[in-house]
């Protein structure tokens, strides 16, 4: 069975501090996909990266960076010099990644509460 | 990106009542949709999982007579929930995904029931 393991329920920074969100996560697939998603207070989804398992290069997108470790089965998201509208929700995601012909589902961590204060 | 919409995005029904979300992949087929309900301050937890043309997967613990998904063609599935209760009231998302691991996620519909 899958699970994702998101530790940190709430944190809280003043903007502009650097902060790192965990995820662990279980598997047995050697192939599956790791995924991080923001909530915002709307409540829509927005998707932010997708890794798969053969892929272990960290990955920076602006102020996002991703670490992914497989041999600690950790995927942690580190938000540099935070900002204001960075408060959300964020959940780390993990979905197998065997060609069945359908769609996989997603099992999802239970999110950690980022507030980002002045 | 592709674009899945869901309708309504809120609603309040009377307990007992039921009522349909739809959920719609806007510029491409979906195989494969997903249905999941988050609880406030929780995380998703999915419901089930309905391909196109065949009967929908429920989860463990998910009452597949009181959540109906009818996922009739490549870019609509629904969700009824039946004889909907207060303890139903909650955060509905769908996504729709194809072949691989593309999965696009609607903007929620939020169900209250009184």
């Amino acid at each position: 069975a899958q699970k994702v393991t998101q530790a940190q329920t709430e944190i809280s920074v003043v903007e502009k501090e650097d902060v790192t969100l965990d995820c662990v996560y279980e598997t047995r697939d050697t192939t599956y996909y790791l995924f991080w998603y923001k909530q915002p207070p709307s409540g829509e989804l927005v998707f932010l990266i997708r890794r798969n398992s053969f892929d272990e290069q960290n990955e920076i997108s602006g102020r996002y960076s991703w670490n992914f470790q497989k041999s600690t089965s950790s995927f942690n998201f580190t938000i540099t010099a935070s900002q204001v509208v960075d408060s959300a929700v964020y959940f780390c995601a993990l979905s197998e990644g065997r060609n069945t012909g359908t769609a996989s589902k997603l099992t999802f961590g239970t999110g950690t509460r980022l507030q980002v204060t002045l | 990106g592709a674009v899945v919409s869901q309708h309504p995005s809120r609603v309040i029904c009377k307990s007992g009542t039921s009522v349909k979300i739809e959920c719609r992949s806007l510029d491409f087929q979906a195989t494969t949709m997903f249905w999941y309900r988050q609880f406030p301050k929780q995380s998703l937890m999915l419901m089930a999982t309905s391909n196109e043309g065949s009967k929908a997967t429920y989860e463990q613990g998910v009452e597949k007579d009181k959540f109906l998904i009818n996922h009739a063609s490549l870019t609509l599935s629904t969700l009824t929930v039946t004889s909907a209760h207060p303890e139903d009231s909650s955060f509905y998302i769908c996504s729709a995904g194809r072949p691989g691991w593309e999965q696009y996620f609607g903007p929620g519909t939020r169900l209250t029931v009184t």
